[in-house]
């Protein structure tokens, strides 16, 4: 049970390079979403799902895109990359009402 | 909207100390309550959770409990080790749609 799987693991881009992270879980959770963390704060929600199909923005979704085709994939599209988003970068899942289960990140850097 | 706000860090302690991370927050609905870890390098990992007032959510000897009253969710532990050498998130879920709002995180460094 891989639980969510997140690729790839570091990345450096340069400024105006597109990129696709990726996320998979194979829990079958209805409800996926994607947060940004920057050095020394929280986590801030950049874009959610409540299923196939359906996705949100979240509270920092400027310069980003998501999709969701299938349950288990989620990922997470930089268009033009601009240095304000280097981070870290979190995929997270649930279903009903267990805790959200974490990737393990993607640290991107644009230089 | 909704918010957490928990104590800045970093705290510093030594080996077997009383630790205490600060929680407070605000909420329109009955929110779920949450306490993240994450480890030097690694995702966030679910550390404990309370679901309505005056629950007590523990784990590994952390413990913390939902006050409706005072709005808090403060962390403790009774005997800290250097393994809990970590960032601490406080968290809330928002009733309809499990979005986790985050606080800033704690960094807790445990010295020999």
């Amino acid at each position: 049970n891989a639980g969510v799987t997140q690729t790839p693991k570091f990345r450096i881009l340069k400024i105006g390079q597109s990129m696709t992270l990726q996320c998979t879980q194979d829990m079958n959770h209805n409800y996926m979403y994607w947060y940004r963390q920057d050095p020394g704060m929280g986590l801030k929600l950049i874009y959610y799902s409540v299923g196939a199909g359906i996705t949100d923005k979240g509270e920092v979704p400027n310069g980003y895109n998501v999709s969701r085709s299938t349950t288990e994939d989620f990922p997470l599209r930089l268009e033009l990359a601009a240095p304000s988003q280097t981070s870290v970068y979190f995929c997270a899942s649930v279903s009903g009402n267990q805790p959200q289960h974490f990737g393990d990140g993607t640290r991107l850097s644009i230089l | 909207g909704d918010s957490v706000t928990q104590m800045e860090g970093p705290v510093t302690l030594s080996e077997e100390a009383f630790l205490t991370i600060n929680c407070t927050y605000t909420a329109t609905g009955y929110p779920s309550l949450f306490w993240y870890v994450q480890y030097p390098g690694e995702g966030l990992q679910l550390l404990l959770k309370a679901t309505k007032a005056d629950d007590k959510g523990s784990n590994k000897g952390f413990e913390a409990t939902y006050r409706k009253e005072t709005t808090s969710f403060h962390l403790e532990k009774g005997s800290v080790q250097v393994s809990d050498s970590a960032v601490y998130f406080c968290a809330l879920s928002d009733d309809n749609t499990d979005k986790l709002i985050f606080g800033t995180g704690t960094r807790l460094q445990v010295f020999p």
